[in-house]
């Protein structure tokens, strides 16, 4: 059974500060998803990564399959960015499970 | 352009009722997936469609579920007789290929709450 588990559970920060959320899964996956929902519950997809590192505008996503860990980074925290990110990994190939973590929860203050 | 689309975004039953959610996905895009998420679980994937044939249902949790996808721009997850346990919100989200790399894009989600 692959569990996920997400560290911190809760983060609070001032603006601009670095920002850096750690998951970690117990068996081989073949993907890696992390996804961000806002205060009002909307979700949005954020990167979807097998391998290496991904990066869009000041969130960087990193996965090292070897150690079974990802990290999220958000440069220049903001607090738009205030949000719960939540990983998820699949295994078993594309018709396999999806398996959430339970989410860090951030808050960026002004 | 319009993102995915779910109604209601509010449904309060009674126990026992028939309820229906619904889901418009982004046009073009040919997976589609129902996620669940509570409090005490968090989000957990019920089911996805590839090019409308469901591919793994293996979190619908009892036969009291059910989903299909009639057509490429349409589908329905119904709950037949629905029970206060299955009050949560409910996200439609859809892809270009499944869990393929490609981003999904998720509705608004629908508030279901059973009395």
């Amino acid at each position: 059974k692959n569990e996920v588990e997400q560290s911190p559970q809760n983060l609070t920060a001032q603006e601009g500060e670095f920002i850096t959320i750690n998951c970690s899964y117990s068996v081989g996956i073949s993907a890696l998803h992390w996804l961000q929902q806002h205060p009002g519950g909307g979700i949005v997809s954020l990167f979807m990564l097998s391998s290496g590192k991904k990066k869009h505008g000041r969130l960087i996503a990193t996965i090292n399959i070897q150690e079974k860990h990802s990290s999220l980074h958000i440069t220049a925290s903001h607090p738009r960015d205030s949000a719960v990110y939540i990983c998820a990994v699949l295994y078993g190939g594309s018709q396999g499970n999806l398996i959430f973590g339970k989410g860090t929860k951030l808050s960026v203050k002004p | 352009d319009a993102g995915v689309i779910q109604s209601p975004r509010h449904e309060v039953t009674e126990m026992g009722q028939e309820v229906t959610l619904r889901c418009k996905p982004i046009s073009g895009h040919n997976s589609l997936f129902w996620y669940r998420q509570t409090m005490m679980r968090g989000l957990e994937l019920l089911i996805y469609f590839n090019n409308n044939v469901p591919i793994d249902d293996s979190g619908m949790p009892e036969d009291r579920f059910s989903a299909k996808m009639p057509n490429a721009s349409f589908s329905t997850l119904k709950i037949q007789p629905s029970e206060p346990r299955d009050s949560a919100v409910y996200f439609c989200a859809s892809s270009f290929s499944g869990f393929d790399g490609q981003p999904q894009h998720f509705g608004d989600g629908t508030r279901l709450s059973i009395l």
